[in-house]
């Protein structure tokens, strides 16, 4: 299957910093999601992206499938940022025939201080 | 309100008593799927379905079962729960389709099996 590894594991901020993550996976997909666990434990839907660059407020990401990367990008860090950020990648879709299989990589633990 | 619905959302059971948690949306998906969520190893597929009696197995599909018989309900079924079925699931729905694989997640059942 379709290995995915995300970095940094952990990143602590001073509110205000920018941060970029990283999401990396070992094969072609066609479907790539960013989400964010925040400490209550519900996962939000931040992109879904899986080519090109979206921008959503102090929230960006890029992939770059043909490389096998995408990126998301915290500007202007605050507190209420904090949580666990994960990516998910799939071939989902081929041909005309969907697929359902998503992987999810460990994340990348974000804590941002006053 | 656009939602998915899982319940209960907290439940201690003992080991080998069989045990349903229910998965609603609202918003006419054809996709559902569950993962399950543990320290250190992110979120897992357990199963998916594309639709309505269409279900498949995702990467840790043992020990548990699902049904698709109505397009909004999804449910996970473990027939004899075991300790190390002791996890928080999730249970996420999207639309199918090339540029719409948007992934919705329920609030989460943290389930413990004694």
């Amino acid at each position: 299957g379709i290995q995915v590894e995300q970095s940094p594991p952990d990143l602590i901020l001073q509110e205000g910093a920018n941060s970029t993550l990283r999401c990396n996976f070992s094969d072609s997909v066609n479907n790539l999601q960013w989400f964010h666990q925040n400490p209550w434990g519900q996962l939000i839907n931040l992109f879904y992206i899986p080519s090109g660059t979206k921008q959503n407020g102090r929230l960006s990401a890029t992939t770059v499938a043909t490389e096998r990367y995408s990126l998301l990008y915290i500007s202007s860090s605050q507190t209420t940022d904090s949580g666990v950020y994960f990516c998910a990648v799939g071939v989902t879709w081929v041909g005309g025939t969907s697929y359902g299989k998503l992987t999810f990589g460990q994340g990348t633990i974000l804590t941002v201080h006053p | 309100e656009a939602q998915v619905t899982q319940n209960p959302r907290y439940l201690i059971t003992v080991t080998g008593k069989k045990l349903t948690v229910t998965c609603s949306q609202n918003m006419n998906h054809e996709y559902m799927s569950w993962y399950r969520q543990d320290p250190g190893l992110g979120l897992r597929q357990i199963y998916y379905s594309m639709n309505v009696e269409v279900t498949d197995k995702g990467d840790v599909p043992e020990g548990y079962k699902v049904s698709r018989k109505e397009k909004r309900n999804f449910p996970l079924i473990l027939e004899s729960p075991s300790p190390n079925q002791t996890s928080l699931y999730f249970c996420a729905s999207s639309l199918r389709g090339r540029d719409t694989g948007e992934l919705f997640f329920g609030e989460g059942s943290r389930l413990t099996v004694l």
